[in-house]
């Protein structure tokens, strides 16, 4: 079935760092990708997304690349803030059926320090 | 525009009892669904609404959980005869067509005890 392998964390960076958080899927269609962010104590936001090959999701200076010769959606920032800190999931959806249920990774936490 | 709303937000109960809880999806929106979380992981999709008609649940959905939502507006999540494997955060997520974003609530975290 179709699955989200996110690389584990925490990942610590210093503010100002760049952030990489890598992200491939397994589906049988063209699934639609998410970054949605756990703020502690919250629920999910999206954060970007792409609906078809080669988009650029974008949102609060974090991006992201569909690329489907290498099944990935790799989270990215040029320069990460303390407020970052959080917890992040990539999903997937409609691949097949009608539900646009989500799958997702099992996140990674990023901590951000001063 | 309120957002998905949850309630209650958090729940302790000893085993064996049953709890339920309550979603309010955005206004209008037709699409309903309900997640499960637990500590580490990312959400599992448990079931999924479109209005009143319940369209979709996990194999992870056992017999004592039901969800209903009548008229097509709140949804309720039942849990009957909790077990203390059913210790989790449950999402409730609402959309309005097919392919629109998905919007999540806060969640309502339950502890069996």
């Amino acid at each position: 079935g179709d699955s989200v392998t996110q690389m584990e964390g925490p990942v610590t960076l210093s503010e100002e760092a760049f952030l990489t958080i890598n992200c491939t899927y397994t589906a049988t269609g063209y699934p639609s990708l998410f970054w949605y962010v756990q703020y502690p104590g919250e629920g999910l936001q999206l954060l970007l997304k792409a609906t078809k090959a080669d988009d650029k999701g974008s949102n609060k200076g974090f991006e992201a690349t569909y690329r489907k010769e290498t099944t990935s959606f790799h989270l990215e920032k040029g320069s990460v803030q303390v407020s970052d800190s959080a917890v992040y999931f990539c999903a997937l959806s409609g691949s097949g059926g009608a539900t646009n249920k989500l799958i997702f990774g099992t996140g990674t936490l990023l901590a951000v320090q001063p | 525009d309120t957002g998905v709303s949850q309630d209650p937000r958090h729940k302790i109960t000893k085993r064996g009892q049953n709890v339920t809880f309550r979603c309010d999806p955005i206004s209008e929106h037709n699409r309903l669904y309900w997640y499960r979380q637990t500590l580490g992981q990312g959400p599992e999709f448990l079931t999924y609404f479109q209005n009143e008609a319940q369209l979709e649940k996990s194999r992870l959905l056992s017999d004592r959980f039901s969800a209903e939502r009548p008229k097509g507006s709140f949804s309720t999540l039942e849990i009957q005869r909790t077990e203390q494997g059913d210790s989790a955060m449950y999402l409730c997520a609402s959309s309005f067509l097919l392919g629109d974003t998905i919007y999540f609530g806060e969640g309502s975290w339950l502890t069996v005890v």
